[in-house]
């Protein structure tokens, strides 16, 4: 059961051009989402985060939007550029006491290429 | 700079072999460390929590007496694949959370370390 879902394997945009990337998840206990880098043989590198009680996260280039509603949230990068190219998890997590508390659960990473 | 270092980054070895991983966060206290197992092309997926001074507690499908964990110090955590056969080839990835919350990186992650059996 995937409880945390980004639907497009890849995605290649235009440097200068903006990146969007979309993640969907099913478990209402999550109320702490992430977005992460990551390269190949490395560890992920933390970009932006944002809580259930916020829709909107702005950080420099990167913004993550929440739809809670929706379930979804979404990561944009304005302007691209060819050194975003990587691939870009969205996790999750519960803040809430309990056994689950600060675990991630991971969408299965999209990858996003950067065209010069 | 690194919070969290991984150890070693690739290990080659032959099937039969019990491989030991390190993990150590290196500026804070970590109560809880988590190991990730990361297939070619797909997510990470958590195999166990580890806590200090505790048993860890495994994610269902995760063998416990192939993947020995030992958080004996608030900044070491280790993981031993026991016996290890090239179906356990893959990538493994550990993460550090601090004692209290923070927002901003609930998780600290290493390296990894690209596991090849032989």
């Amino acid at each position: 059961d995937q409880q945390v879902k980004q639907n497009s394997p890849s995605l290649s945009v235009q440097e200068g051009r903006i990146s969007i990337l979309n993640c969907d998840y099913t478990n209402s206990m999550f109320d702490y989402f992430l977005w992460y880098k990551k390269y190949p043989a490395e560890g992920p590198t933390f970009l932006i985060s944002i809580s259930s009680i916020k829709d909107k996260n702005e950080d420099g280039r990167f913004t993550v939007f929440l739809n809670k509603s929706a379930k979804h949230l979404s990561l944009h990068i304005v302007p691209s550029q060819p050194g975003d190219s990587a691939v870009y998890f969205c996790a999750a997590t519960p803040t809430a006491g309990g056994t689950s508390y600060g675990k991630l659960t991971f969408g299965q990473g999209t990858i996003l290429t950067v065209h010069p | 700079g690194a919070v969290v270092s991984q150890h070693p980054s690739w290990v080659i070895c032959k099937s039969g072999t019990s491989v030991k991983i390190e993990c150590r966060s290196l500026d804070f206290q970590a109560t809880t460390m988590f190991w990730y197992r990361q297939f070619p092309k797909q997510s990470l997926m958590l195999m166990a929590t580890s806590n200090e001074g505790s048993k860890a507690t495994y994610e269902q499908g995760v063998e416990k007496d192939k993947f020995l964990i030992n958080h004996a110090s608030l900044t070491l955590s280790t993981l031993t694949v026991t016996s290890a056969h090239p179906e356990d080839s893959s990538f493994y990835i550990c993460s550090a959370r601090r004692a209290a919350w923070d927002s901003n990186q609930p998780q600290h992650f290493g390296d990894g370390t690209r596991l090849s059996i032989l």
